[in-house]
């Protein structure tokens, strides 16, 4: 994998349904990897920051875990509620450059 | 604390013209990095500053610069402005620019180039 790609590209949800999107990134040369949300006319807000092979990390009813060996990071929203709609983006940091490299987002929406 | 500002918040150019945005970072930060979302594109790297220095540069023209102030406040400069410029300019800081420290983005810069 040449680039970051998030899986799916969006997603329709039940209030109460839990969720969980695809992040992979090339496994060579990693640095970090970081999770946003991205709400409509909000500023992206960092979720998770993930440095280390098996991290997992929560907030609430958010969760995330790294494989950096094969590349894919997961992020596990349970019992989503209409307020957790929003554009979820990852971006990895490898150490070759130190800049963000953000996949196209997964675009979540909670029907209440 | 206050968080990241960007000014203006919205701004329309015509093709040709130059334009200059501002980012003030939060208070103790010293690493600011500037992207451009497009809705094709997505979130493309732009460059980033660290007390006062250029430490890397995502791939865009040099029609794209921008500088850092002793207070870490920044500015990013386009020339010649293209239609293709069009875009929300997104800038973030961070403490000093670690891969484990995570960004603060502030609420972007609307550009519509005409």
């Amino acid at each position: 994998i040449l680039n970051v790609e998030q899986s799916p590209q969006s997603l329709h949800v039940q209030e109460g349904d839990s969720t969980n999107f695809t992040c992979s990134f090339p496994s060579s040369n990693f640095y970090a990897l970081h999770w946003y949300r991205w709400e409509t006319a909000k500023s992206p807000e960092a979720l998770f920051v993930m440095t280390l092979n098996g991290d997992e990390k929560k907030k609430g009813r958010i969760s995330a875990t790294l494989n950096t060996k094969e590349g894919y990071s997961y992020l596990y929203i349970k019992g989503s509620q209409p307020e957790d709609s929003a554009t979820y983006l990852c971006a990895n940091m490898d150490t070759g450059r130190r800049a963000l490299t953000f996949g196209s987002g997964t675009r979540l929406q909670v029907q209440p | 604390k206050a968080g990241v500002t960007q000014t203006p918040r919205y701004l329309i150019k015509t093709r040709g013209q130059q334009v200059t945005l501002s980012c003030s970072p939060i208070s103790g930060h010293r690493s600011v990095s500037w992207y451009q979302q497009t809705p094709g594109q997505g979130l493309q790297f732009l460059f980033e500053y660290f007390s006062e220095t250029q430490r890397n540069k995502g791939n865009f023209p040099g029609r794209f610069s921008g500088r850092q102030f002793s207070n870490s406040r920044s500015e990013m400069n386009v020339s010649t402005l293209e239609l293709g410029d069009s875009a929300l300019y997104l800038c973030a800081s961070s403490l000093d620019g670690l891969p484990s420290n995570e960004q603060f983005f502030g609420p972007g810069t609307r550009l519509t180039v005409l």
